[in-house]
């Protein structure tokens, strides 16, 4: 029973322009959420991450939304770039539980 | 710079062999981590410790057992391979916490067993 869903295996933008991941969620404990970034033949790297007690945290080009009430966090990222082709797993955890989505790979083509 | 190291990319083993993955970490991290990586599965935790000599089942432990013997090195034992668990194996370390504490990757092992 997967309690984290990354429902879009694949997502291809243009360079410049928005991508969005979307990633759902099942259990309504989950406190905190991340979201790695995986090159080929590399393991996944942290990106960025947000608290339940907040709605939208910004780093740089990427921001990660979170709706509690449907169980929804997205990835947006602005402006898209070559280097942002990746494999992205969104996280979600409480406590010492961390759960991760299947994963979704962006290609941002030039 | 945060060092998670397994020591195999590649490994090819027959149905039956004992197989050992490695994972070493530089950052005197307390919470270590092994998790398998299949298409449209995600990560899914095998094992996890806390401390040394500790370990505890995640979601999928059967088939595999875990070492502590040190605080930088946990190893991931597949006591008989089967082609079952035909995978990516990917290692991770984090500060103790909870899962807060973001956690690092080793850059994987991929194991096929034939």
């Amino acid at each position: 029973d997967q309690q984290v869903k990354q429902n879009s295996p694949s997502l291809s933008v243009q360079e410049g322009r928005i991508s969005i991941l979307n990633c759902d969620y099942t259990n309504s404990m989950f406190d905190y959420f991340l979201w790695y970034k995986k090159y080929p033949a590399e393991g996944p790297t942290f990106l960025i991450s947000i608290s339940s007690i907040k709605d939208k945290n910004e780093d740089g080009r990427f921001t990660v939304f979170l709706n509690k009430s449907a169980k929804h966090l997205s990835l947006h990222i602005v402006p898209s770039q070559p280097g942002d082709s990746a494999v992205y797993f969104c996280a979600a955890s409480v406590v010492n539980d961390m759960r991760f989505g299947a994963g979704t790979r962006l290609t941002v083509k030039p | 710079d945060v060092k998670v190291t397994q020591s195999s990319r590649y490994l090819v083993k027959r149905t039956g062999e004992k197989v050992f993955l490695e994972c070493v970490q530089d950052m005197d991290h307390e919470n270590m981590f092994w998790y398998r990586q299949d298409p449209g599965l995600g990560l899914r935790l095998i094992y996890f410790s806390y401390d040394v000599k500790m370990k505890e089942k995640g979601d999928i432990p059967e088939g595999y057992s875990v070492s502590r013997e040190k605080k930088e090195r946990f190893s991931l034992i597949l006591e008989s391979a089967s082609t079952n668990q035909t995978s990516m194996y990917l290692c991770a370390s984090s500060h103790r916490g909870g899962a807060k504490n973001i956690q690092y990757f080793g850059a994987g092992t991929r194991l096929s067993v034939l």
